[in-house]
């Protein structure tokens, strides 16, 4: 069955520091995609990332960067130098090629506070 | 330009009332998604709609009632709702249709619809 688990329920930290949030997924199939997603206390789900499980050269934009990686069936999300811009609740999930209707399986979503 | 757009942002509704919710895209995707999401909690799947057929309905009560009038508009009606659906209600589209394995595009979201039910 495929599940997405995000453990951190809350980080806090304080400005420029360096932050990972982490993300365990569960699939048989062999080709499946990673999201990552940002919500902003706004509400709208902002998207940040697709990965390919055939993919797992990491990916660096700015001050992000994803790490991938197979044998531990994690696609872990670093924040460097946090801001105060970057308080949101991150959401990894998961879409599997073999399912129906594009569904992704989100993860329960972390909660993160920058704070001056 | 990736903007999914949807109206109204908050709507306050008895549970006698009949209301609509709006999402629209002009990006020229071809699949359209209704989320629900309670507080502290992820988005929740109800329909998704592909080439303007509906392809998903999660078991979503018939008091919720899509509609996709054309490719850039998909409505949810709703009628005689509880309290308990009281939530932020997501959009998404994504650039192509849905259809048996085909379903890994990337989902734009929109801003969401806070809807409260007394």
């Amino acid at each position: 069955a495929q599940k997405v688990t995000q453990a951190q329920t809350e980080i806090s930290v304080v400005e420029k520091e360096d932050v990972t949030l982490d993300c365990v997924y569960e699939t048989r199939d062999t080709t499946y995609y990673l999201f990552w997603y940002k919500q902003p206390p706004s509400g709208e789900l902002v998207f940040l990332i697709r990965r390919n499980s055939f993919d797992e050269q990491n990916e660096i934009s700015g001050r992000y960067s994803w790490n991938f990686q197979k044998s531990t069936s994690s696609f872990n999300f670093t924040i460097t130098a946090s801001q105060v811009v970057d308080s949101a609740v991150y959401f990894c999930a998961l879409s599997e090629a073999g399912n129906q209707g594009g569904k992704l399986i989100f993860g329960q979503g972390t909660e993160l506070s920058v704070k001056p | 330009d990736t903007e999914v757009t949807q109206t109204p942002k908050h709507l306050v509704m008895g549970m006698t009332n009949k209301k609509s919710l709006k999402c629209e895209q002009h990006m020229g995707h071809r699949a359209m998604y209704w989320y629900k999401q309670k507080a502290k909690k992820p988005p929740e799947l109800m329909f998704v709609y592909s080439y303007e057929k509906l392809s998903i309905n999660e078991s979503v009560p018939s008091r919720f009632s899509p509609e996709c009038p054309n490719s850039s508009l998909l409505n949810l009606h709703l009628h005689a709702l509880q309290p308990e659906d009281s939530a932020l209600y997501l959009c998404a589209s994504s650039p192509y249709g849905v259809a048996g394995g085909e379903g890994t595009d990337t989902q734009y979201f929109g801003p969401g619809t806070r809807l409260t039910v007394l």
